[in-house]
């Protein structure tokens, strides 16, 4: 069974930085295909998309918020970091790791494993 | 970065009545190589994670009932919702997965 986790601070100071872990299970990180998400969702507003990590270690990053995100994988410990940098309150809302359909490794998929998301408040 | 419109923003729809969302691409994402809609239909409930529904524009997920159903091409795409129930109550997302960064709309709330 696929599962993912995330973990973290539930309060950030503004200017500080976020680190969240997603621990997944039922699979590998290291298996061609694989590609785990982050997505963050502020309260009562839309889903946005954040950074991905693939199998190979390729990394993809928002177009808006790229100079501030760094993604990695400790596949030892089956975890994937997300870092966000000078965290501000409208970063305040949920923040999901999702897996990507594993597929063909060459072409995109929709995210069909979730999970439940943490949520996080930046406020001094 | 593709832009992705839902319309409405939301809609109330009695109990075993059709529901109709409506979602609008800036770019088309039919890849003619594989001959599909690189779109997806998500459905979230109040406090709970995003759950797939439908993909490649029409194809429902394994458990999803048969009362969702995906339809349209190109950058034009429906997710109709028959027959509702109440446990249908929730927040739908379309997204496209043609590039990257994928991109969802702003969503849409359905209510009884």
């Amino acid at each position: 069974q696929v599962t993912l986790k995330e973990s973290g601070p539930a309060l950030v100071k503004p200017t500080q930085t976020l680190t969240l872990t997603c621990t997944v299970s039922g699979f590998s990180l290291n298996t061609r295909g694989v590609r785990v998400n982050w997505i963050r969702q502020p309260p009562g507003k839309a889903l946005e998309w954040l950074a991905r990590i693939d199998w190979d270690n390729e990394v993809f990053y928002s177009t808006s918020l790229k100079t501030r995100l760094t993604i990695s994988r400790d596949t030892s410990r089956n975890q994937v970091v997300l870092k966000m940098t000078n965290m501000d309150p409208v970063d305040t809302g949920t923040y999901y790791c999702a897996r990507m359909h594993l597929g063909e490794p060459g072409f995109p998929y929709y995210f069909d494993n979730w999970g439940h998301g943490t949520l996080v408040t930046v406020s001094s | 970065d593709i832009v992705m419109t839902q319309s409405p923003d939301s809609l109330a729809v009695s109990l075993g009545e059709t529901a109709t969302i409506n979602c609008e691409s800036s770019h088309d994402v039919f890849y003619t190589s594989t001959n599909k809609n690189y779109l997806a239909w998500y459905q979230q409930r109040p406090g709970q994670p995003p759950k797939l529904l439908i993909y490649w524009a029409s194809t429902r997920e394994s458990g999803v009932p048969a009362r969702f159903s995906g339809s349209g091409s190109g950058s034009d795409f429906t997710l109709t919702i028959s027959s509702l129930q109440a446990e249908d109550v929730a927040v739908y997302y379309c997204q496209q997965y043609y590039t990257t960064p994928p991109t969802f709309g702003q969503g849409t709330k359905v209510e009884i």
